[in-house]
């Protein structure tokens, strides 16, 4: 089983709805979890950053993290055309390197 | 500005043959990385440095090595290019240990 696990998708909605990105983890070090955000042939970009258990509130993004369960969630309110895009999930333990996910393809239909 | 950028940013090249791609960054970051991306496998650790003459095997650091001779260059080696190295590849540094890592614009590489 790889550490983190994340649906690739695609995932198509119209825009304006409710979207819910998520991933699972095996190692219980984890203590720190990142979104990044990767557009079409650029680079991955931080989008959200969490420590350990909670939610986190970014404007119309919002982080959250369950270590009970190991799940990690990004939900995206009122999605935009521009929110189209992978999205990774980056879990990492204490001085250690991230580890992404396989990334989530999102497409936000006008 | 400060920046992280890499060069080429498209290379095709024949298997066997030793390929060199750059990274610099300006942000005078200590922690860089390298990383592959393919379809179906995601961002995958290959190296990655936390200070000048400090290397680390990643994920998968066969066929591939770095050293560092100062604070703004990691350049990745491949030592006999193989075509299942054909990827994009991925530079990124951060200040810290949990800092934003900051991504640089990738390069192409094709081993025929």
């Amino acid at each position: 089983q790889k550490e983190v696990e994340q649906d690739p998708g695609p995932l198509s909605v119209p825009e304006g709805a409710i979207v819910s990105l998520n991933c699972t983890y095996s190692n219980s070090a984890f203590q720190y979890f990142m979104w990044y955000r990767q557009y079409s042939r650029k680079g991955p970009e931080l989008l959200m950053y969490t420590y350990s258990s909670g939610n986190k509130e970014d404007g119309r993004f919002t982080a959250q993290v369950d270590k009970s369960s190991k799940y990690i969630s990004l939900f995206i309110r009122d999605s935009q055309p521009s929110d189209s895009a992978t999205y990774l999930c980056a879990p990492r333990a204490r001085n250690t390197p991230l580890v992404f996910g396989k990334g989530t393809r999102l497409s936000v239909i006008a | 500005d400060a920046e992280i950028t890499q060069s080429p940013r498209h290379k095709i090249t024949e298997t066997g043959r030793q390929v060199t791609l750059a990274c610099h960054q300006t942000w005078n970051h200590n922690n860089m990385f390298w990383y592959r991306q393919d379809l179906g496998h995601g961002l995958r650790l290959i190296h990655y440095s936390y200070g000048v003459q400090d290397t680390n095997k990643g994920e998968v650091s066969d066929g591939y090595s770095v050293s560092r001779s100062n604070t703004e260059d990691l350049p990745l080696t491949l030592e006999s290019a193989a075509s299942s190295q054909t990827s994009v590849y991925f530079c990124a540094s951060s200040k810290g240990y949990t800092d934003t890592q900051y991504f640089g614009p990738g390069t192409r590489l094709t081993v025929l």
